[in-house]
């Protein structure tokens, strides 16, 4: 079946825009997470929604970054005012409850 | 809080040479701990996991690791390794949050193989 997809797959910015960035689970998965993978660095947990809980946020780095996930499936993060430290792939993630989490394949931030 | 110590930020093996990458991981209970391979220019995939019983996991491509509790580590072993091997290897320990896995990743493990 299909995976989880992001879009775009890469996306470059001047300073100082907003940006959006897209995930679709895979369907019936429900939880997704959203990380952020710098340069020679690890994943970093960014935030994680499932079902109808609160979202855990605790991972975002600031207040320019927000994330929704409307209808229990398809995800949005924002990242306001972009900043070069921002420049990152961002991956996505999904998982049923309690099983391995999928990611999708990146979307690649540039922020010039 | 959980953490994951990849203590090996490159490692270069021969084509054919055994092969083991280490993890150390801090957690108040029992873990479940993953590790993911990244192929240049792909995506994550997940080589194995272990939830609970059999200390030692059976992965996809030949890999194998052992949750050994006393030493807090999860180490990922290959006996012979292959040029498609070459990637970057990533240790996770998660617990269930509400149903969900919330994972945290170590910083991974560049791997080299020379022909």
């Amino acid at each position: 079946g299909a995976g989880v997809s992001q879009s775009p797959s890469n996306k470059v910015t001047e300073k100082g825009k907003d940006v959006e960035l897209r995930c679709d689970p895979i369907s019936g998965h429900t939880a997704l997470y959203w990380y952020r993978q710098s340069l020679g660095q690890g994943l970093e947990f960014l935030i994680y929604f499932q079902g109808n809980s609160a979202p855990d946020k605790s991972g975002l780095p600031s207040d320019r970054f927000s994330a929704e996930r409307t209808g229990g499936s398809v995800s949005t993060l924002t990242i306001q005012r972009t900043q070069q430290e921002d420049s990152a792939v961002y991956l996505c993630a999904s998982s049923s409850i309690g099983t391995r989490l999928d990611f999708g394949p990146g979307t690649r931030l540039t922020v010039t | 809080a959980q953490s994951v110590t990849q203590p090996d930020i490159h490692i270069t093996v021969s084509e054919g040479a055994s092969l083991e990458l280490r993890c150390n991981y801090s957690y108040g209970a029992t873990p479940y701990l993953f590790w993911y391979v990244q192929s240049p220019g792909q995506g994550l995939q997940l080589l194995l996991k272990y939830f609970s019983g059999d200390t030692l996991v059976q992965g996809i491509k030949g890999f194998e690791a052992e949750f050994k509790r006393s030493q807090s580590s999860f180490n990922l072993r290959k006996p012979s390794v292959h040029w498609s091997d070459a990637a970057e290897y990533f240790c996770a320990v998660g617990s269930l949050i509400q149903g969900a896995q919330k994972l945290v990743f170590g910083q991974g493990t560049r791997l080299t193989i020379n022909p």
